[in-house]
């Protein structure tokens, strides 16, 4: 069974840097993508960018240069790093799991996910 | 950015009604559409892949249709546990994006 654990701060002052870990447990690594996905009232569920086992990597365009996903593969863990925050990142920031192809097993689907970290911009 | 529209936004219903779900895209997606289920303080759990393949472990009450642009979620017979939010999501193109959501609320 896999298994995404999350961690990281839950409060950011504004300018600052956010920064979340993302442990997987169980099942392939290298197989797949993982991507951080964050949720708020006003934007719904937002991709934020992905990252395989080598370390390539897509983001969102809206995110710009403010946003970094690195890997490590030695603890199966990626992370997020979103610099210059401001409120419109406060949000629940969440891992997950991406199936990498279209057919008969997914469809570049989030079939697992983290529980969810809430993330708080506010000075 | 490929969007999608969902409609309704939220819906009222009673146990063991019909319902429907649509999401349309803002091109064409061929399949690549993705439903998902969530309800509140927890993360969305994914119902159906392909636009019509239902995951491991999902209901048979629940069923996808579509192609292209156009695409429905239909829950034959609504059971106690299905009142949730409901979102489509693209998976042709990242960035990848997602419905605003149907809330799908008892009557």
């Amino acid at each position: 069974q896999v298994q995404l654990q999350q961690w990281g701060a839950g409060l950011v002052k504004p300018s600052e840097t956010l920064s979340l870990t993302c442990g997987v447990l169980g099942g392939s690594f290298s197989g797949y993508f993982w991507t951080w996905i964050r949720q708020s009232p006003g934007k719904g569920l937002e991709w934020i960018g992905e990252t395989n086992h080598r370390g390539n990597t897509n983001y969102s365009p809206s995110l710009g240069s403010r946003v970094t996903i690195s890997v490590d593969t030695s603890k199966n863990q990626f992370s997020l790093i979103l610099h210059s925050v401001t409120v419109a990142d406060t949000a629940v920031y969440y891992c997950a799991r991406v199936t990498p192809l279209c057919g008969s097993v997914g469809c570049y689907d989030f079939a697992y996910w983290g529980h969810g970290a809430p993330v708080t911009v506010s000075s | 950015d490929i969007q999608m529209t969902q409609s309704p936004s939220s819906l009222s219903a009673s146990v063991g009604d019909r319902v429907t779900i649509t999401c349309r895209a803002s091109q064409s997606i061929s399949n690549y559409l993705n439903w998902y289920q969530q309800k509140p303080g927890k993360a969305p759990d994914l119902l159906i892949f392909g636009a019509s393949s239902l995951h491991v472990g999902v209901p048979s009450r629940f069923t996808g249709s579509g192609s292209g642009t156009d695409f429905t979620l239909t829950i034959s017979s609504l059971q106690p546990a299905d009142f949730a939010t409901y979102y489509c999501q693209q998976g042709f193109r990242t960035p990848y994006t997602f419905g605003r959501g149907t809330k799908l609320e008892i009557k």
